[in-house]
């Protein structure tokens, strides 16, 4: 079964100190990997996509990385206005092109 | 602001009523999506159009879920009989041709009292 684990489920960092949130997947047959954000009684907002192993993509302080297992989303000096949830979905070999997305990682940034 | 718009964006019902939600996509993007999100978890994919046809649709869509696209353009979601565990946050995605990527609409919170 197509499954994505993000962790920590939550994160506190004071402003410029810097982390990286991770997502783990198993999927058969990946499509794609995406990164979106999402603030508070809002939609998702996409941020990356990664298709393969080695690939990197950058926006601002964010810079996403994928593995064949897993993809790690780093964040440099962060501001408070990046205090959001972070979701990782995949979208598996099917037809439909669904997103399979992960619980989220909850980032509070501290002035 | 992605270009996808959803109404109501706020709705509350009492248990047993029936409610619609409507879906307005980018207006190139053929392809449509619709999630539902509880507190603290991720999206979880409900039903996917390819223009006016509906292509698939999760067991999580009960008997009492409907939804439709008629021509392709907008797209509403009904729930009948409304139950407090349908309480959620009702998201709509749209995507183009070529692209992987899903735009999101800002969702319409349902609370089911």
């Amino acid at each position: 079964e197509d499954q994505v684990t993000q962790s920590p489920e939550a994160l506190r960092l004071q402003e410029g100190e810097s982390s990286s949130l991770n997502c783990s997947y198993t999927v058969s047959g990946l499509r794609g990997l995406f990164w979106y954000r999402q603030d508070p009684g809002k939609g998702p907002e996409f941020l990356f996509t990664l298709y393969s192993a080695g690939e990197e993509k950058e926006k601002e302080r964010l810079k996403a990385t994928l593995t064949k297992k897993e993809s790690f989303l780093h964040i440099t000096a962060p501001k408070p206005e990046d205090s959001a949830t972070y979701l990782c979905a995949v979208q598996a070999g099917d037809s439909s092109y669904k997103l399979i997305f992960g619980s989220g990682t909850r980032l509070l940034v501290r002035p | 602001d992605t270009g996808v718009s959803q109404d109501p964006r706020h709705k509350i019902t009492k248990r047993g009523q029936n409610v619609t939600f409507r879906c307005d996509p980018i207006s190139e993007h053929n392809r449509l999506y619709w999630y539902r999100q509880t507190l603290g978890q991720g999206p979880e994919f409900l039903t996917y159009f390819q223009n006016e046809a509906q292509l698939e649709k999760s067991r999580l869509l009960s008997d009492r879920f409907s939804a439709e696209r008629p021509k392709g353009s907008f797209s509403t979601l009904e729930i009948q009989r409304t139950e407090q565990g349908d309480s959620a946050m009702y998201l709509c995605a749209t995507r183009g041709g070529i692209e992987r990527e899903q735009f999101f609409g800002p969702g319409t919170r349902l609370t089911v009292l």
